[in-house]
């Protein structure tokens, strides 16, 4: 039971567009949402999240959209650099329920390749 | 750098053996989880020590075993591997809400 995914495997985008990644969740129950980048032969890197009683965060050139009624939520990248090129984790937990227990439910990963 | 390391980076065992993977948490950061990264697939969540003891536990068999030390370091024991236990294995810290990563251990079974 896949409870968070992301169904593009892998997104080309031109450097100095917009990236826009997606992530869609089916447990109502998370309430913490957040972004890692992975580099080969790196862990996850922690990129910025939101909580539930948001529907926007943004760091610099990402924001992250949270639209609770649809279980989606989005990272926008602008303006994408090559060094944006990794795979993307969206990852969620259910931290009222678990309070003290921040286990991460990820998806299966986003490739970006950022095209110079 | 998250300042959270794992030894040792890479290992080779033979299927039926015992593996112990090892972790130092971030300065300062109490809780230590534990993932297992199959090849194409995001980290599955194993277990989670927070003050030397197991605070919550994925579904993984019991031959997966772990430890928190007072330190707040960590180890991850799997005994009578098997082949599908091959994967890269994530060791994370906080503190009180993010989840930093180390670089994994990554793991293969003959």
């Amino acid at each position: 039971d896949q409870q968070v995914k992301q169904n593009s495997p892998s997104l080309s985008v031109q450097e100095g567009r917009i990236s826009i990644l997606n992530c869609d969740y089916t447990n109502s129950m998370f309430d913490y949402f957040l972004w890692y980048k992975k580099y080969p032969a790196e862990g996850p890197t922690f990129l910025i999240s939101i909580s539930s009683i948001k529907d926007k965060n943004e760091d610099g050139r990402f924001t992250v959209f949270l639209n609770k009624s649809a279980k989606h939520l989005s990272l926008h990248i602008v303006p994408s650099q090559p060094g944006d090129s990794a795979v993307y984790f969206c990852a969620a937990s259910d931290r009222e329920s678990n309070f003290g227990n921040e286990k991460l439910t990820f998806g299966t990963g986003t490739r970006l390749t950022i095209i110079p | 750098e998250t300042g959270v390391t794992q030894s040792p980076t890479h290992l080779i065992k033979t299927r039926g053996q015992q593996v112990t993977l090892r972790c130092s948490s971030q300065s300062g950061h109490n809780t230590v989880s534990w993932y297992q990264q199959a090849l194409g697939q995001g980290p599955q969540f194993i277990f989670q020590y927070y003050r030397e003891e197991e605070n919550g536990r994925g579904n993984f068999p019991p031959r997966f075993s772990g430890l928190q030390f007072p330190n707040y370091s960590s180890e991850l024991n799997v005994n009578a591997l098997e082949l599908d236990d091959s994967a890269l294995y994530l060791c994370a810290s906080s503190g009180s809400e993010t989840q930093y990563f180390g670089p994994g251990t990554r793991l293969l079974v003959l």
